[in-house]
């Protein structure tokens, strides 16, 4: 059974960089067809889909957060990373890595992550 | 982008009594459709795909249909264990961009 786990800062100064990354347990991250997905969600809130790559590394992303969004792979370390620039507050989320061809059938546990100075 | 919208933001129901969720898409999504159970703390789990197949491990008692633009999630008869938000999605090819609903809260009346 495939397990992610998202890991990286807790805390990011407003404009820095938010990072994180996803590994990928239990299966190799390059092997079948499948998209690796960033979701968010803020305290309270409800699910905002960021964006995806495939194991080709083709990407697609949310076009309200595109321009500040990259996501990426590294297949030697089956992990998948996200970069979101320039954050402000709002920005505060737990953030969840998943995997699924269209629906998201596996998730990792999320992690939050705040912007504040 | 295609917008989902649930009904009702929160549902009331007895333990044992059977509870209907509904969702909207602004456009067709064919059934591109997947609903997702959520807990506090926890990420969100998937529950039906493809409209109304079950995924793995999801007990008979939550059933999904629709298709085009109205879908449903119902809960036959509710354990303490389904009390939870639920969230829809959609997946449609094109454009390549997911969207999820607002969730509808389901709470113990």
């Amino acid at each position: 059974q495939v397990q992610l786990q998202e890991s990286g800062p807790g805390l990011v100064k407003p404009s820095q960089t938010l990072s994180l990354t996803c590994t990928v347990s239990g299966g190799s991250i390059s092997s079948g067809s499948y998209y690796w997905s960033w979701i968010r969600q803020p305290a309270g809130k409800g699910l905002e889909w960021i964006g995806r790559i495939y194991t080709s590394g083709s990407t697609n992303y949310n076009p309200s957060l595109k321009s500040r969004v990259t996501i990426s792979v590294d297949t030697s370390k089956n992990q998948f990373s996200l970069k979101l620039s320039s954050v402000t507050a709002a920005d505060t989320a737990v953030y969840y890595c998943a995997r699924g061809i269209g629906q998201l059938a596996n998730w990792g546990q999320g992690t939050l992550v705040t912007v504040s100075s | 982008e295609i917008v989902m919208t649930q009904s009702p933001a929160t549902l009331s129901v007895s333990p044992g009594e059977r509870a209907t969720l509904s969702c909207r898409a602004s456009q067709s999504v064919s059934s591109n459709l997947a609903w997702y159970q959520q807990k506090p703390g926890q990420a969100p789990r998937l529950l039906i795909y493809g409209a109304s197949t079950r995924a793995t491990g999801i007990p008979a008692r939550f059933s999904g249909s629709g298709s085009g633009t109205e879908f449903t999630l119902t809960i036959s008869s509710l354990q303490s264990e389904d009390f939870a938000v639920y969230y829809c999605q959609q997946y449609n090819n094109w454009p390549p961009l997911y969207t999820f609903g607002q969730g509808t809260k389901l709470e113990i009346k």
